[in-house]
Parts: C-alpha cells; sequence; structure tokens
C-alpha cells in the first residue's frame, strides 16, 4: 500500500548514543517533515524539508540532524541522546510545504522512542 | 497562551449521541483549519477541513467562528469507532512555510455503548 515508512518501531538509547530514524514515502510527494508526539503536547515540527535538496528548521530542532537523501527518503538523526529525547515521532509527506487542503499531510505509524 | 488550545477530555458518551467539541486559536490572521483524527498509539490522519461557511461529511459537521477564533467539530449519532484523539491543525499565516501549520494536543472522546 501506498504511504510513509518508518523504523524503527520501537527503540530504547542510552544517554549519548546516536540513531538515526528512517523514512520513506511512495507518494511522489514533494514535501517531508519529522515531528514529535508528547503527552499534553501537541505534535511539534523538528524539521522539514518543502523539496528534495532543501531542508529547515521547525520548532523544536536542537539536538537533531537531517538528511533529505533523495525525493522518497528522509532521515532523522540522534547525535547524542537525551532523556528529554524520549517521545514518539512521526514523518509525513504532502504534495506541498503549505498544508493542501484536500488531502492533508500522510503521517508514518511512528516511532516510540526512549532514551535511558 | 498556546497557539491551538483543546479541552483534552475525555469526553465520555453513550452510543447514539451526539457530542461537540471546539478548538481556539489565538491568531487572528490565521487562515485555514482542519480536524484531524488519531487512534491510541496510531498515527494521526486528516478527518476534514474547516471551511468558512462550515461543512458537513456525513454525521461530522465541521464550524470555523472568525470572531471568536474557533472552531468546532459535532459529531451526530456516535459509533464506538469514533472513540479517537481529535486533533485541531491551524495553519497561521504569521509563520513561514512548514512551520505555520500547527497542531493541537487533542481532545479525546470515548464512545461507551
Amino acid at each position: 500500500n501506498a504511504g510513509v515508512t518508518q523504523t524503527p518501531k520501537f527503540q530504547v538509547l542510552k544517554t549519548g548514543q546516536s540513531m538515526t530514524l528512517q523514512c520513506a514515502q511512495d507518494m511522489n510527494h514533494n514535501s517531508m517533515y519529522w515531528y514529535r508526539q508528547d503527552p499534553g503536547m501537541g505534535l511539534r515540527l523538528i524539521y522539514y524539508s518543502a523539496s528534495e535538496g532543501t531542508t529547515d528548521k521547525g520548532e523544536v530542532p536542537n539536538g537533531y540532524n537531517v538528511s533529505r537523501l533523495n525525493k522518497r527518503e528522509f532521515s532523522l538523526r540522534l547525535e547524542s541522546a537525551a532523556p528529554s529525547q524520549t517521545s514518539v515521532y512521526f514523518c509525513a509527506s504532502s504534495e506541498k510545504a503549505r498544508h493542501p487542503t484536500n488531502y492533508g499531510y500522510t503521517f508514518g505509524s511512528g516511532t516510540r522512542l526512549t532514551v535511558v | 497562551r498556546k497557539e491551538v488550545e483543546q479541552d483534552p477530555g475525555p469526553f465520555n458518551v453513550p452510543e447514539g449521541a451526539t457530542v461537540a467539541f471546539n478548538c481556539t486559536y489565538s491568531n487572528s490572521a490565521s487562515q485555514s483549519f482542519f480536524w484531524y483524527r488519531q487512534d491510541c498509539r496510531k498515527e494521526p490522519k486528516l478527518l476534514m477541513s474547516v471551511y468558512s461557511s462550515g461543512n458537513e461529511d456525513g454525521r461530522f459537521t465541521a464550524q470555523l467562528n472568525r470572531a471568536s477564533q474557533y472552531i468546532s467539530l459535532l459529531i451526530r449519532d456516535s459509533k464506538l469507532s469514533d472513540s479517537a484523539t481529535y486533533l485541531c491543525v491551524v495553519n497561521n499565516k504569521a509563520r513561514s512555510s512548514a512551520s505555520k501549520i500547527i497542531f493541537g494536543s487533542g481532545t479525546r472522546l470515548s464512545i461507551r455503548p
């Protein structure tokens, strides 16, 4: 089925470890995003890529880096994980950077990350 | 004050009931509005856009009140399958590009048999 695929689904890291969250979409969307979701808070944008070859910071970029590897793939890297990065991470894609009225964002199924 | 605020609930209503909840936004220049649905431990999915004149999609009605800066979602004849968290999403014109899409923290709805 067409959509957004995220890996891994679950991960436990020790403080200071690094890891990369992978995201791929097969809908030929131009824009891709990384969000984190914490209890009692809305989804917060970490980084986004409006189109292949560009990346920009969102609301909470500190401690993260991203790579738009090609049109399909957008990865999120934690260089030195901290307990404050314990969260659920969602990758999303859309046809355009601005919210398309009819189709919205398509989200991946999420990565539950725990940093101990 | 949060840019987008929602009552976290939970709203606990019997099957068949009508339920409504609101979402307030702080930026009067906000341009577009949406409701997403998120099931427990799942990703958000677009439920419906909210148009200025109000709009319906089956049992769901969305309305916008620009004067009071809120949007609402009404669910008629509620089903057990409507149990979920409903996220309000606002396009905040004051921000740039993708970062101007603001998600509320959600209202949890539980439908009981």
